[in-house]
């Protein structure tokens, strides 16, 4: 089956500093990847799609420039929380639409967490 | 905005017990259903979904579920349970429009042997 690979799965950084998760389709192109972000105990929230080749578009009260979204290539994309604060401490999960038949492809996620 | 209900949040079932969970979307117009499947330490997983035809569905594990229409509901059901199926379950809406994928809170199913 297709595979998304998201990393890292777990990260721990300080308040302030910036951190990067990157979600790579392993075995398909994707055109199209999503980024969500769940709270405990809450729905998953789409933040963003990501186009590749494009700029994101992002959902209605999620800042951009907090978190920078790059879609370099059909397999390839990336969410950098930037100046990182304890309530960004969430689990962020991205997924992949495979280009041949758009069937949705889920990352396992990302816990991080903000000190 | 479009939203996704799912009513029970924690259930708990012995095993062979019959499962139904609720699932229930607010949109009028043209949508694709889902339900996905989180077991624990894993990836979310398609379960099953709708797109349009037959409105029972059938999925993998003896998992089904039926769009209704005029109810605005897609729950999910299963005759008989095993300790294998404890997991998190999310309904899914995809707004034909908007290509937004809107998850519900999940159900966490737990089985006991």
């Amino acid at each position: 089956g297709a595979v998304v690979s998201q990393h890292p799965s777990w990260v721990i950084c300080k308040s302030g500093t910036s951190v990067k998760i990157e979600c790579r389709s392993l075995d398909f192109q994707a055109t199209t990847m999503f980024w969500y972000r769940q709270f405990p105990k809450q729905s998953l929230m789409l933040m963003a799609t990501s186009n590749e080749g494009s700029k994101a578009t992002y959902e209605q009260g999620v800042e951009k420039d907090k978190f920078l979204i790059n879609h370099a290539s059909l397999t390839l994309s990336t969410l950098t929380v930037t100046s990182a604060h304890p309530e960004d401490s969430s689990f962020y999960i991205c997924s992949a639409r495979r280009l041949v038949d758009e069937k949705l492809f889920f990352g396992s996620g990302t816990q991080l967490s903000v000190l | 905005a479009q939203s996704v209900s799912q009513h029970n949040h924690h259930v708990i079932l012995s095993e062979a017990a019959s499962l139904e969970l609720g699932c229930n979307y607010s949109y009028g117009g043209t949508v694709n259903l889902f339900w996905y499947v989180q077991y624990p330490g894993q990836h979310l997983q398609l379960l099953l979904k709708y797109f349009s035809g037959d409105p029972l569905v059938k999925g993998i594990k003896g998992f089904e579920a039926e769009f209704i229409k005029s109810k605005f509901s897609f729950n999910l059901r299963k005759p008989s349970v095993q300790w294998s199926d404890t997991a998190e379950y999310f309904c899914a809406v995809n707004d034909y429009n908007t290509d937004k994928l809107i998850f519900g809170t999940g159900t966490r199913l737990q089985v006991f042997p």
